[in-house]
């Protein structure tokens, strides 16, 4: 059971926007920095976004961020076959004195 | 370019240990909190603990206090994590992870672990 809530699946046809979701509490997305990781099949996270909605160096802007709240969101558009991935999003709990994650949304590109 | 390289991949009996290495390039070892993170087959990230390679100050997840000991080697920019006790659920690939700000990046390429 994640402290994190994502919804396990999601999917889009090429070109459509989709958006992943993640809710939290107020010791964690509420009150910190959240981050957004993809993962490929059988490599590594890697960073997508950081502070709710920035862009590390080389991520398109395809990608994006937003937070209302314990809840925050992952918008992807323009979606291509390779955007198909599991997606995380992570937080460090002041609670918990530990980073908590999602338990993870596979997107699927149709 | 900030890379973290781990070491191989290891197979465990039950029972016994591991130590999983990360050695850190690109930047000064000391400045950020290294974590470990761990996936079973098939599941979710899962945070294990940090630890200051500056003062060698460590805070575990609860799950693993007890069980999993984070150390460094300054000089070899290179930190570790060992795991005892091991069971089939520990079979899982662990990564580390440099505490940049605040967020995870980059991370290592990880390290398979097979209990069995």
């Amino acid at each position: 059971q994640s402290v994190l809530t994502q919804p396990p699946s999601a999917s889009g046809t090429p070109g459509q926007r989709v958006t992943i979701s993640c809710s939290g509490s107020s010791s964690n997305v509420g009150g910190s920095a959240v981050s957004w990781f993809q993962q490929l099949p059988g490599k590594a996270p890697k960073l997508l976004l950081h502070s709710h909605n920035q862009r590390p160096a080389g991520v398109p802007d395809r990608f994006s961020g937003s937070k209302s709240g314990t809840s925050t969101s992952l918008a992807i558009s323009g979606l291509l076959s390779e955007d198909e991935a599991d997606y995380y999003c992570a937080a460090w709990d002041d609670s918990l004195n530990g980073w908590v994650f999602g338990g993870g949304t596979k997107l699927t590109v149709l | 370019q900030v890379h973290l390289v781990q070491s191989g991949a290891e197979v465990k009996r039950p029972g016994a240990s591991v130590k999983v290495s990360c050695q850190a390039s690109g930047y000064t070892f000391t400045t950020f909190d290294i974590n470990w993170v761990r996936q079973a087959p098939g599941q979710g990230l899962e945070w294990m603990g940090w630890m200051n390679p500056l003062t060698g100050d460590t805070g575990y997840a609860r799950k693993f206090q007890g069980r999993v000991t984070l150390t460094r080697i300054t000089s070899k920019g290179t930190a570790y994590m060992e795991l005892s006790s091991l069971t089939s659920e520990d079979t899982a690939v662990y990564y580390c992870a440099r505490r940049y700000g605040g967020w995870l990046d980059p991370w290592g390429q990880g390290t398979p672990v097979t209990v069995s």
